[in-house]
């Protein structure tokens, strides 16, 4: 049974650029979250997709964007990327939505210089 | 709000016992908890909810006090595997009543030594 995956594991991007981010949840879930964690950090919560919606957001700009696709599949976007973006970002999944437990993949590894 | 994790470091021989400690300011109806090795991700270890019911998958043991708003790992007979930082995760509730996100605590890095 796969797991929560991730892709890119490692990427480095310059201050300004776009990055997209992507995540493929564990089979049977369809609720799709993403977390960024800052070295030394626990993770915070960037908001959470559902039925191909937004359904909550944590404290982030509208510089991160997200979607999800029909196979509850998803991508989180950065724009204008900052050097204070650089962290860890975590896909996590869930079924059913609200449930108690959820996954994290391994991970996206994002520095901006 | 974040919740707060305690100690922020500790230091085992093997086979030695530690607890790690976390507390809200809010009332709970849950606490998660996850298990991050350097340079990986995050990993569930258990899930302690309001009534006692306990979930995980590790030769862990914790408890929840309600009341307090506090939640306790223990981890005894240490190996080296469970090195590592120690997440507790609290979760947030939305209009419709569901739980949407975790609110992790800053971590307590364990290490074990030989």
């Amino acid at each position: 049974d796969a797991g929560v995956t991730q892709s890119p594991t490692h990427l480095i991007k310059t201050r300004g650029q776009q990055v997209t981010l992507r995540c493929s949840p564990k089979s049977g879930h369809d609720t799709v979250s993403w977390y960024q964690q800052a070295l030394g950090q626990g993770p915070q919560f960037i908001f959470q997709y559902y039925e191909e919606e937004e359904r909550q957001r944590g404290n982030f700009p509208d510089r991160f964007s997200g979607h999800q696709f029909p196979n509850y599949s998803s991508e989180l976007n950065v724009n204008a990327l900052l050097l204070g973006d650089s962290a860890l970002y975590l896909c996590a999944s869930s079924y059913p939505l609200g449930s108690d437990t959820i996954y994290f993949g391994e991970g996206s590894w994002l520095t901006v210089v | 709000q974040q919740p707060v994790q305690s100690p922020q470091a500790v230091i085992l021989r093997e086979g030695e016992d530690a607890v790690i400690n976390c507390s809200s300011s809010k009332a709970l109806y849950s606490v998660h908890w996850y298990r991050q090795k350097h340079g990986e991700a995050p990993v569930f270890l258990m899930i302690l909810l309001k009534g006692g019911e306990q979930k995980g998958h590790e030769k862990i043991s914790a408890s929840f006090n309600e009341k307090k708003q506090q939640s306790s790992l223990y981890l005894t007979a240490s190996q080296l595997s469970y090195s590592g930082t120690y997440f507790c995760g609290t979760p947030e509730i939305n209009s419709g009543g569901s739980n949407y996100k975790l609110t992790f605590g800053k971590g307590t890095l364990l290490t074990v030594n030989p």
